[in-house]
């Protein structure tokens, strides 16, 4: 059955300082990955997306994912934190089909400390 | 701003009501998903229409239906309500269906509170 598993339930960085958020999947066939950040009574806003190319993909708000096929993993880094980008953060795979539902992990809420 | 309109943006009812959540799409987008966040469930696909058809079903109650209209808006409805559906709902609209590089856009969501 397809999953996305994001292992970090909570993760506190300095404003500055480099972010790496994990996601891993488990899907068949080429899963088409999507990361979404929903800030404080917000909805869900799309960062980036990988369907197929370059594994390096690049967002908007300066972040950056890397598909790993080998790892089953699709981790979004980002150089250097700013404060507003505190804020959950959702990985998810779409399953295609008839159907093109995502399937969302359980989120990394992403605290920066000044 | 997504593009996507879900009113009201809070609901609070009793146990036992009816309530109905309204989504509009973005313009030109035919399919629309609905999506509940609670805090024990996470994030979860509720059902999918596609030009006024529904394609699939998820994770939703018998208590609960959708429809989608000529217009595309779509309404998701909840009755017999009880506490544990308190959650966030979220529409979602795209423009085809079934393509899996489709990117989904997010409404703000209706929070619903239930006494």
């Amino acid at each position: 059955a397809q999953s996305v598993t994001q292992p970090d339930i909570h993760i506190t960085v300095s404003e500055g300082a480099s972010l790496e958020l994990r996601c891993n999947y488990s899907y068949g066939a080429t899963p088409y990955l999507f990361w979404y950040v929903q800030s404080p009574g917000q909805g869900l806003q799309l960062l980036l997306k990988y369907f197929s190319g370059d594994t390096l993909v690049q967002g908007i708000k300066g972040f950056e994912a890397e598909f790993k096929r080998s790892q089953s993993s699709f981790n979004l880094r980002k150089p250097s934190v700013h404060w507003s980008d505190a804020a959950e953060y959702f990985c998810a795979v779409g399953v295609g089909g008839a159907t093109n539902k995502l399937i969302f992990g359980t989120g990394t809420l992403l605290a920066v400390q000044p | 701003d997504s593009g996507v309109t879900q009113t009201p943006k809070h609901l609070i009812t009793a146990t036992g009501q009816r309530v109905t959540l309204r989504c509009s799409p973005r313009s030109g987008d035919l399919s629309v998903y609905w999506y509940q966040q609670s805090l024990d469930q996470g994030l979860q696909f509720l059902i999918h229409y596609y030009n006024g058809e529904e394609r699939a079903k998820g994770n939703i109650l018998e208590r609960f239906s959708a429809q989608q209209f000529p217009d595309l808006h779509s309404e998701l409805n909840l009755s017999s309500l009880e506490l544990g559906d308190s959650a966030l709902y979220f529409c979602a609209s795209s423009v085809r269906e079934g393509v899996r590089a489709d990117t989904q856009y997010f409404g703000p969501g209706t929070r619903l509170t239930v006494l």
